[in-house]
């Protein structure tokens, strides 16, 4: 079946700018995670959505970043006011999350983010 | 606090030797613990897990085993590939965290023929 699918796939901005990106989750998968991926923080956890549960944001790096889930599937991650710092790679990855929660992440293939 | 340490990279190979990538966790609860690999070019793909003490996962001839009392679940393989080129993500998950993982920074393997 389809597996998680990002867009855009790359995205320049200017600094200042404003930025949405998107993630469909894996069918059914009621869990949906993003995460970022840069060269001097590595792989860093920035919100969890579960069901209609409130979100855990505990990893967004500050007030310019926001995210929201639509009918528990479809996922925008936005980036206010982008800063350079902010240029990175944002994954996005879900799970079924059964009981146990140690279910498999799927992640997508990510949106490369360049800010100038 | 949570975190992973794995050993830094790259790490250069020939074909068919035995490779070994340390990966040692704290956790303040019981973690479940993942290999994550990225192909050149590619997303993150889950390479194997192992949710309890003592257990062994296991794929494409990549085995790793979840040691408490040492707190660790190197990663090895018997004979590498060149196929199997591409950056090796250890990392962990606690249930009581929002189900997050928590990755090491990454090891890459560079498998020469």
């Amino acid at each position: 079946g389809a597996g998680v699918s990002q867009s855009p796939s790359n995205k320049v901005t200017e600094k200042g700018k404003d930025v949405e990106l998107r993630c469909d989750p894996i069918s059914g998968h009621t869990a949906l995670y993003w995460y970022r991926q840069s060269l001097g923080q590595g792989l860093e956890f920035l919100i969890y959505f579960q069901g209609n549960s409130a979100p855990d944001k505990s990893g967004l790096p500050s007030d310019r970043f926001s995210a929201e889930r639509t009918g528990g599937s479809v996922s925008t991650l936005t980036i206010q006011r982008t800063q350079q710092e902010d240029s990175a790679v944002y994954l996005c990855a879900s799970s079924a999350n059964r009981e146990g929660g140690t279910d498999t992440q799927y992640f997508g293939p990510g949106t490369r983010l360049t800010v100038l | 606090g949570n975190s992973v340490t794995q050993m830094e990279g790259p790490v250069t190979l020939s074909e068919e030797a035995f490779l070994t990538i340390n990966c040692t966790y704290t956790a303040t609860g019981y973690p479940s613990l993942f290999w994550y690999v990225q192909y050149p070019g590619e997303g993150l793909q889950l390479l194997l897990k192992a949710t309890k003490a003592d257990d062994k996962g296991s794929n494409k001839g990549f085995e790793a085993t979840y040691r408490k009392e040492t707190t660790s679940f190197h990663l090895e393989k018997g004979s590498v590939q060149v196929s199997d080129s591409a950056v090796y993500f250890c990392a962990l998950l606690l249930m009581d965290s929002s189900y997050k993982l928590i990755f090491g920074s990454g090891t890459r393997l560079l498998v020469r023929p």
